[in-house]
Order: C-alpha cells, then sequence, then structure tokens
C-alpha cells in the first residue's frame, strides 16, 4: 500500500518567515496530494491540494509543489503569521472507481509561528 | 463541515465494554469514513464505506465494527477486542469523484 513521510515533526519560525513542509510517497499511482491544518483540539480542514497533471498550485501565501518524478510535493507557506500555528498533515490518494477515494496521510508537522 | 456531526465530543469507557461512536451527516455524500488520531501521528483509516450497506476495512480495522444502514450515518463501535481504544476519534465524508474529505469535530475516547 501507500506510505507517505512527512518531514520535519516540528518546526518553528519567525512570524513573516517562510515555512516549507515536505512529504514523500511510495505509490506512484497516487494522483492527489492535499493538506490539511489542524489546529489544537480541532478537526483537519482541507488548505490546499493538487492533482498530478499540475506541478505547482497557489493560494495566497499558500503553495504546493509537485515533483512527481522524484514522488514527493511540498507546502510552502510564506509570510508566516500567528494564526499560522497548527498542526499540518500531507496526504496522497490512489485512483479507485467509486466514490470512496482512499488517503493515506503522513505523521504531521508541528508549525509555530513565533511572535 | 457543519453537516457532519459526531457525539458525544468526549466519551469514557471501561476496559472490556464496548462502545458505539455516532456520526451523521446532511451533505448528502456517497462516502463516509472512520479514522483514528493518536498524538504524535497522523490519521489512520480503520473503516470506509462508498455506498448504503456497503463498507471496506481501512489499515486498522481489527477491533472495530462499522455499519451503514442509511446513507446519513456511519456508527464505529470500538468492541473490547480493540487493544488500545484510547483515541481521538474523526469520521469524515466525500462527494464522488474528485470532492474533498471534510471531517467531523471528532470523539475522544478514554478507556480506563
Amino acid at each position: 500500500g501507500e506510505n507517505v513521510e512527512q518531514h520535519p515533526s516540528t518546526l518553528s519560525v519567525q512570524e513573516g518567515d517562510s515555512a516549507v513542509i515536505k512529504c514523500t510517497y511510495s505509490d506512484s499511482a497516487s494522483n492527489y496530494f492535499p493538506w490539511y491544518k489542524q489546529e489544537l483540539g480541532k478537526r483537519p480542514q482541507l488548505i490546499i491540494d493538487i492533482r498530478s497533471n499540475v506541478g505547482e498550485k497557489k493560494d495566497q501565501r499558500i503553495a504546493v509543489t509537485l515533483n512527481k518524478t522524484a514522488k514527493h510535493f511540498s507546502l510552502h507557506i510564506t509570510e508566516t503569521q500567528p494564526e499560522d500555528s497548527a498542526v499540518y498533515f500531507c496526504a496522497a490518494s490512489q485512483p479507485r472507481s467509486g466514490s470512496a477515494r482512499q488517503l493515506t496521510f503522513g505523521s504531521g508537522t508541528q508549525l509555530t509561528v513565533l511572535p | 463541515d457543519g453537516g457532519i456531526t459526531q457525539s458525544p465530543k468526549y466519551l469514557f469507557r471501561k476496559e472490556g465494554q464496548n462502545v458505539t461512536l455516532s456520526c451523521e451527516q446532511n451533505l448528502n455524500h456517497d462516502a463516509m469514513y472512520w479514522y483514528r488520531q493518536d498524538p504524535g501521528q497522523g490519521l489512520r483509516l480503520i473503516y470506509y464505506s462508498q455506498i448504503v450497506n456497503d463498507f471496506q476495512k481501512g489499515d486498522i480495522a481489527e477491533g472495530y465494527s462499522v455499519s451503514r444502514e442509511k446513507k446519513e450515518s456511519f456508527p464505529l463501535t470500538v468492541t473490547s477486542a480493540q487493544k488500545n481504544p484510547t483515541a481521538f476519534y474523526l469520521c469524515a465524508t466525500k462527494l464522488a469523484g474528485w470532492g474533498e474529505q471534510y471531517f467531523g469535530p471528532g470523539t475522544r475516547l478514554t478507556v480506563t
């Protein structure tokens, strides 16, 4: 099955700096890569996703890049703010018939933005 | 998001007891999922269901059971066979195709 590794497990940055979180996946058939943000005690929420036919996607201060050859993808957050402090999870998904696309999650990165 | 409810928010049980966690959705989503989250770990898939009366095991199904009698409901039973049941349990739903998985607020289960 799919295996997703995520690094680093913790990341501290100064407010205004950039943060980068990296993930690798094992199954070359994976074609969908979402990123979720989870604040303490809350549910995970999707912040950005990318499909395998695209190399990069941006949404304001957040961007995701995908390298299919190397089987890795990264989350980039620019101009970090204290409210960006949370746990971030990457995930990978393989195409399947029907509606129940399965996600395999990385172990998470605790991002702390220092004021 | 607001269309997925999990109850209760906190649940306490004695070892050896079965317990059922509720997940209800009014989003009309076809697929539903149960995940387990432990400190410092990602979300691990327990069971998922594409349609009513059908469900599949995920990566860590041992000691758990589910049912899908209605499209809106996907309850998870944590049985006494689950060796380490204390965890945060998240239910999720998804439309068919490329749709995003939406998560419920979760239930924190503590077994002593």
